[in-house]
């Protein structure tokens, strides 16, 4: 157990809906970064947040956004959903000045 | 962008036997880091590499950030039925002041007892 904690687990839903994806950092962690993992792209950095902040950002369309809560709690947001948005999410997190990055239990997406 | 060639692309080996992977980029990276994905389930830290030439190991367990910051190697020793899942490299790009680790497109490793 990494201590990242993710939910919900599975989520199945239809093209064009928006979703919310949950992540709870690791106690002390004020990094959070989300990935999108599917088979033919492997892993793929979307976005970083530290401390409540925009810190980087990846290949992430502009139907996904994503924040930091001064909980330091993230969600990640896929609205107008498409086929090919089916994937695992992950959420990581690490402590300030430190890259090492652990991962959650990851979301499954599945549009249909 | 950045990318990193993970190879093998997977393995088959005999319980016992001792496997080696890599990852190499045309560009300069500030920290390596070794992953290890069982089936739906989130990637798993094994190591992390901070030092150009450091050697790492934890437990059956060994990995080296390359001299030239453009490589880096993971060895598992007497392997186990355990070991059976994907191993991913990832890496901090040297121009990156960010957090944002590029991921290899990892080793699928079985073993056989």
């Amino acid at each position: 157990d990494s201590g990242v904690t993710q939910t919900p687990k599975h989520l199945i839903t239809a093209t064009g809906q928006r979703v919310t994806l949950r992540c709870s950092p690791r106690s002390g962690d004020l990094s959070v970064y989300w990935y999108q993992q599917s088979l033919d792209q492997g892993l793929q950095f979307l976005i970083q947040y530290y401390n409540g902040e925009e810190r980087a950002k990846g290949n992430i369309l502009e139907r996904f956004s994503a924040q930091q809560f001064p909980d330091l709690h993230s969600e990640l947001n896929l609205s107008s959903l498409e086929l090919g948005d089916s994937a695992l999410y992950f959420c990581a997190s690490s402590p300030a000045g430190n890259n090492e990055q652990f991962f959650g239990p990851g979301t499954r997406l599945t549009v249909l | 962008g950045q990318q990193l060639n993970q190879s093998p692309q997977s393995m088959f080996i005999q319980e016992g036997e001792d496997v080696s992977m890599n990852c190499t980029s045309s560009s300069i990276f500030n920290t390596w880091l070794w992953y290890k994905q069982d089936p739906g389930e989130g990637p798993v830290l094994l190591i992390a590499l901070y030092k150009a030439g450091e050697l790492t190991s934890n437990g059956r367990l060994t990995a080296q950030f390359g001299i030239t910051r453009k490589d880096s190697f993971l060895n598992i020793s007497a392997s186990i039925p355990s070991d059976v899942g994907i191993y991913f490299c990832a890496g901090q790009p040297g121009s990156s002041n960010t957090g944002k680790l590029i991921f290899g497109q990892g080793t699928t490793l079985q073993v056989k007892p």
